[in-house]
């Protein structure tokens, strides 16, 4: 099975940096993914499909790009209701799997 | 406004059966795939089964494969997991999704999550 491994587990920013999430899948498969964000205490919400497409509603300060077996989320100047756990997902031989997620929390 | 509903959590002993619901509302439910995801306390989030728009197909995780039913009701707007012989790894919240994927099944992600309901498996 495919594994996807995210990086960094957790980061610490500041309200306007620029935030760079790395989600890395251990073969090459789907050229597809997904990302959510959860806020503690709530259900996920997506934000990104297909790799790059914003879904509708979200701020365009997210953007996501990549293919093969390197993803990438970009928060472009994070904002206070940002701070959250961000979760990539992806579909390989019919099964779908998440990254472990990445914690950003306030500086 | 779309919408879904979890309900039938509760707390269960080990080997114990519990039914979760899922009711949907705000969109045509009968042209989505319906997906559980779980997340135990502390931990991310684990895919657990997935149903066709017509149920002819499903599937699930190996840790919940032969344990758990994925089934749904168009006619009632509904989705179902009947899980059986349950575990305390089950412990979690379990969420009803509804599923966008693509012709050729290249990519499938999840934008309606319901709120979510616990279950606690203990002795």
């Amino acid at each position: 099975d495919i594994q996807l491994t995210q990086s960094p587990s957790f980061l610490s920013a500041s309200v306007g940096d620029r935030v760079t999430i790395t989600c890395r899948a251990s073969q090459d498969g789907s050229n597809y993914v997904a990302w959510y964000q959860q806020i503690p205490g709530e259900a996920p919400k997506l934000l990104i499909y297909a790799a790059s497409t914003l879904q509708s509603g979200v701020p365009s300060r997210f953007s996501g790009s990549g293919s093969g077996t390197t993803f990438t989320l970009t928060i472009s100047s994070l904002q206070p209701e940002d701070f959250a756990i961000y979760y990539c997902q992806q579909l390989n031989d019919y099964r779908l799997t998440f990254g472990g997620g990445t914690r950003v929390e306030i500086k | 406004q779309e919408e879904v509903v979890e309900s039938g959590g509760g707390s269960v002993k080990p080997g114990g059966s519990l039914r979760l619901s899922c009711a949907a509302s705000g969109f045509i439910f009968r042209d989505h795939y319906m997906t559980w995801i779980r997340q135990a306390p502390g931990k991310g989030l684990e895919w657990v089964s997935y149903i066709s728009s017509s149920s002819s197909y499903t599937d699930y995780a190996d840790s919940v494969k032969g344990r758990f039913t994925i089934s749904r009701d168009n006619a009632k707007d509904s989705v179902y997991l009947q899980m059986d012989r349950l575990r305390a790894e089950d412990t979690a919240v379990y969420y009803c999704v509804r599923g966008v994927r693509d012709s050729f099944f290249h990519y499938y992600f999840m934008d309606v999550w319901g709120k979510g309901t616990t279950v606690t498996v203990s002795s």
